[in-house]
């Protein structure tokens, strides 16, 4: 079956750097995804990988390992704002989305 | 970027009614979109792909009698929930592709069912 997995929740201090970690199980892979979704609100894009690496994109950065299918989403300088839900997808063989539960973030102060 | 647009933003309605949800892609054209729903606290659920010309390709255990997809232009997907029950209460949201790895999602359209 298809499976991704990502933490239920996780909190972190404003300013500091925060790892969120995924791993997934396709059958295929053409590209992860990681998505910001407050909470009432639709998903935002943040970031996509489709080779191994890093990618990095202001405050936020994505790595991707597709031998161990494991991909990251870290955010440095935290603020109150990145207050949210991150969730994590991987584009299957039919270019489907198969979406992870969704990792919690909350930012204390 | 691209803009992606839903209507209503919300909408309350009785029990047995039909409710109609727009999702239109504003600055592109969107040969496929896609239908999600996402109850509180849970991850999004694809429903159904909807490519424009075509009949919808609905997800397993979707009933497609009950929630009807029509994609009558590059633009344009409408979902319409028929005969809504309590259990239809949930969050709807739209997302079209501009390439096959960019899918930018509407803003979402939360149903509440009386």
């Amino acid at each position: 079956g298809q499976n991704i997995d990502q933490p239920t929740e996780m909190t972190a201090t404003e300013g500091a750097i925060v790892q969120i970690n995924c791993t997934y199980q396709t059958s295929g892979f053409n590209g992860l995804f990681w998505y910001q979704q407050h909470a009432g609100e639709a998903p935002t894009f943040l970031s996509y990988n489709v080779l191994d690496g890093l990618e990095e994109k202001g405050r936020f950065s994505s790595f991707l390992s597709r031998s161990k299918g494991y991909s990251y989403l870290l955010l440095k300088e935290l603020q109150m704002k990145d207050s949210a839900s991150y969730l994590c997808a991987v584009s299957d063989s039919n270019y489907q989305l198969i979406w992870g539960a969704g990792t919690k973030l909350i930012i204390k102060p | 970027g691209a803009v992606v647009s839903q209507h209503p933003s919300w909408v309350i309605c009785k029990s047995g009614t039909s409710v109609k949800i727009e999702c239109r892609s504003l600055d592109f054209q969107a040969t496929t979109m896609f239908w999600y729903r996402q109850f509180p606290k849970q991850s999004l659920m694809l429903m159904a792909t909807s490519n424009e010309g075509s009949k919808a390709t609905y997800e397993q255990g979707v009933e497609k009698d009950k929630f009807l997809i029509n994609h009558a232009s590059l633009t344009l997907s409408t979902l319409t929930v028929t005969s809504a029950h309590p259990e239809d209460s949930s969050f709807y949201i739209c997302s079209a592709n501009i390439r096959e790895h960019e899918q930018y999602f509407g803003p979402g359209t939360r149903l509440t069912v009386t």
